[in-house]
């Protein structure tokens, strides 16, 4: 089944503990994106990758880092996460068609 | 800046009323466009494409208007599980390309 997998899709964590959301598609996409959603504030973008070794900034990129080393995967990594990090992520790919398949989301709390 | 602008609502329509969202974009490079369907702290899932000879799919019509930089999206007989948020997304070029989200339109479809 073609999907967008992100991990962990719930977490719990203290300001400055580092943690890295995963984020795997499947169906051999070039592009791939996060996204954080807050209330009131839509979806703003975080890193984007048109390809494999190609990443770049999205609108609020701060406090957050990403790779891409392999077309599958898009792992956004946040060093030191602080409070104002709290927030639902999402993950996803698009083969340039314009149709981005998201994965289902992680709800991330930093205490 | 690329933007994507739009009303944010709510809209509140009774059953069976029709309603129509429009979407401006800053970004005159702009190549492809598109409507996707938000349902409360879920994964957006895309609703339909925009051509530029407009385009429609059951109770939904999508039009583009390049020369204004705006595209709509009119729903007829509306249906309470057409309660959702609306978002607009414009895919535009850069060195690759890149996609865009507008805020997106609060819709709730009352009884």
């Amino acid at each position: 089944e073609a999907q967008v997998t992100q991990n962990p899709r719930y977490l719990i964590t203290v300001t400055g503990k580092k943690l890295t959301v995963t984020c795997s598609q499947n169906m051999n996409h070039e592009y791939m994106s996060w996204y954080r959603q807050d209330p009131g504030l839509g979806l703003r973008q975080i890193y984007y990758s048109m390809n494999v070794e190609v990443t770049d900034k999205g609108d609020v990129p701060e406090g957050y880092k990403v790779s891409r080393k392999e077309k599958r995967n898009f792992p956004l990594i946040l060093e030191s996460p602080s409070p104002n990090q709290t927030s639902l992520y999402f993950c996803a790919s698009s083969p340039y068609t314009g149709e981005l398949f998201f994965g289902e989301g992680s709800r991330l709390t930093v205490l | 800046r690329k933007e994507v602008e739009q009303d944010p609502g709510p809209f509140n329509v009774p059953e069976g009323a029709t309603v129509a969202f429009n979407c401006t974009y800053s970004n005159s490079a702009s190549q492809s466009f598109f409507w996707y369907r938000q349902d409360c702290r879920k994964e957006p899932k895309l609703l339909m494409s925009v051509y530029s000879s407009g385009n429609e799919d059951g109770r939904f019509t999508a039009q583009l208007n390049r020369a204004s930089q705006y595209i709509s999206l009119l729903i007829r007989d509306s249906k309470l599980s057409d309660s959702a948020t609306y978002l607009c997304v414009v895919n535009e070029p850069n060195y690759g390309q890149n996609f865009v989200f507008g805020p997106g339109t609060r819709l709730s479809v009352l009884p």
